[in-house]
């Protein structure tokens, strides 16, 4: 069964405190990987699409990487306005759909 | 990418009542999602809404209770029928593949509707 696990649930960081987000997967084609940022009451937000292993997104304090079973959002002295609920997402091969994972709950500190 | 709209934004309704939501895109798009999300859960699939035919459904929900309409390429509605407590959710819908540029796979999001039901 295809599935998508995240890792940590929730993080608390104080600002200028770097660290990883991990996102798992096992399914049996990737098409395509998906990061989105979420804050309360609102839809995600699209980050990054990562196709094939060793490939690398930057956009600001976020980088996101992707092997042949994982994919990390590294946070380069992230700020308060950072804090958000941080999804992955997994798209199979041959399908359009979309595998969420359950997300990870990051909270910056100043 | 794609600016969405979703009406309404929020709405309290009672047991056995029924609710429709708009999805409105300013573009045409060839794909429209479906979602639910329950308090501190992620996004489950409910359907894929086919222009000018029914909408694919996944498993554990049925047309009956989520009928779904898509006229043309750019408008959808979601209705939860004869809502219960359980169907308090955010529903939110999202669209891929803008037509005339770019991936057919990148999902984008409306802002939600958040239902409480009582």
């Amino acid at each position: 069964e295809d599935q998508v696990t995240q890792s940590p649930e929730a993080l608390r960081l104080q600002e200028g405190e770097s660290s990883s987000l991990n996102c798992s997967y096992t399914v049996s084609g990737l098409r395509g990987l998906f990061w989105y940022r979420q804050d309360p009451g609102k839809g995600p937000e699209f980050l990054f699409t990562l196709y094939s292993a060793g490939e690398e997104k930057e956009k600001e304090r976020l980088k996101a990487t992707l092997t042949k079973k994982e994919s990390f959002l590294h946070i380069t002295a992230p700020k308060p306005e950072d804090s958000a609920t941080y999804l992955c997402a997994v798209q199979t091969s041959g399908t359009y759909k979309y595998i969420f994972g359950t997300g990870t709950r990051l909270k910056v500190l100043a | 990418s794609a600016v969405i709209s979703q009406k309404p934004s929020r709405d309290i309704c009672q047991r056995g009542t029924s609710l429709t939501i708009q999805c409105q895109v300013d573009s045409q798009v060839t794909m429209m999602f479906w979602y639910r999300q329950q308090p501190g859960q992620s996004l489950t699939l409910i359907a894929t809404a086919n222009q000018g035919s029914e909408a694919t459904y996944e498993s554990g929900f049925v047309i009956d209770k989520f009928p779904i309409s898509r006229p043309n390429l750019t408008f959808s509605t979601l209705t939860v029928s004869n809502m219960s407590p359980e169907d308090s959710s955010i529903y939110l819908c999202s669209v891929a593949h803008t037509l005339g540029q770019g991936s057919t796979d990148t999902q984008y999001f409306g802002p939600g509707t958040r239902l409480t039901v009582l």
